[in-house]
């Protein structure tokens, strides 16, 4: 079965720090979904990638799928204490018509 | 107001009491499905339903039921809670395979 692998786990930067998550499948990506959960609350959906190669921005987070379409990153500018929370990449199961998700990457932005 | 929404927020209860859990939706998807999220297991889907008359088990139907009861209305039972059952659980809804909404969560504790 396919399953989605995120790191890093967890992740503290100082506030105007660059990072990045990343989002590896161990099968080919169908449409790859990035979502963001503030801790307790529902997921918030970001950008969705569907092509090999795509890459999209909204505000200061891009999201990209590589060529193979098997890793996508998410990749934060400058960050700030409003970017806190817990990100999930989530994808459809291929040869399925389930959703998986990785296990999420949280993150703390310190001011 | 909000497109996916689900009742109640938060609820304590005791073993072996049933428990319904309600989702509505006015985003107009064909799609709902049911999660529970555990810390460090990510989200796990439970049901899912492609219309009101197709539903389906995810991966961890046991001691779970539900009820789609029309097309914007989709409901989690637990018919007779068990600790273990102790989770945050979300309602989430698509339309086809495009990405999902989710509501803002259920928290269930069972003592």
């Amino acid at each position: 079965s396919q399953e989605l692998e995120q790191s890093p786990q967890s992740l503290i930067v100082q506030e105007g720090k660059n990072l990045t998550i990343n989002c590896t499948s161990s099968k080919t990506l169908y449409g790859l979904y990035w979502y963001k959960q503030k801790y307790g609350e529902g997921l918030i959906f970001l950008m969705m990638l569907q092509k090999g190669g795509e890459e999209k921005s909204h505000e200061k987070i891009t999201a990209k799928l590589d060529e193979k379409k098997q890793q996508s990153s998410l990749h934060i500018t400058a960050s700030q204490p409003s970017h806190a929370g817990i990100y999930l990449c989530g994808a459809p199961n291929s040869g399925t018509y389930k959703y998986i998700f990785g296990t999420g990457t949280r993150l703390k932005v310190l001011a | 107001d909000a497109d996916v929404t689900q009742t109640p927020r938060n609820r304590i209860t005791k073993t072996g009491k049933r428990i319904m859990l309600e989702c509505s939706q006015t985003k107009g998807h064909d799609r709902m499905y049911w999660y529970r999220q555990d810390p460090g297991l990510g989200l796990r889907l439970i049901y899912y339903s492609f219309d009101v008359k197709d539903i389906n088990k995810g991966e961890i139907s046991d001691g779970y039921s539900v009820s789609r009861q029309a097309q914007a209305k989709f409901s989690l039972s637990l018919e007779s809670a068990i600790p273990n059952q102790t989770a945050l659980y979300f309602c989430a809804t698509s339309q086809e395979y495009n990405e999902q909404f989710f509501g803002p969560g259920t928290r269930l504790t069972v003592l």
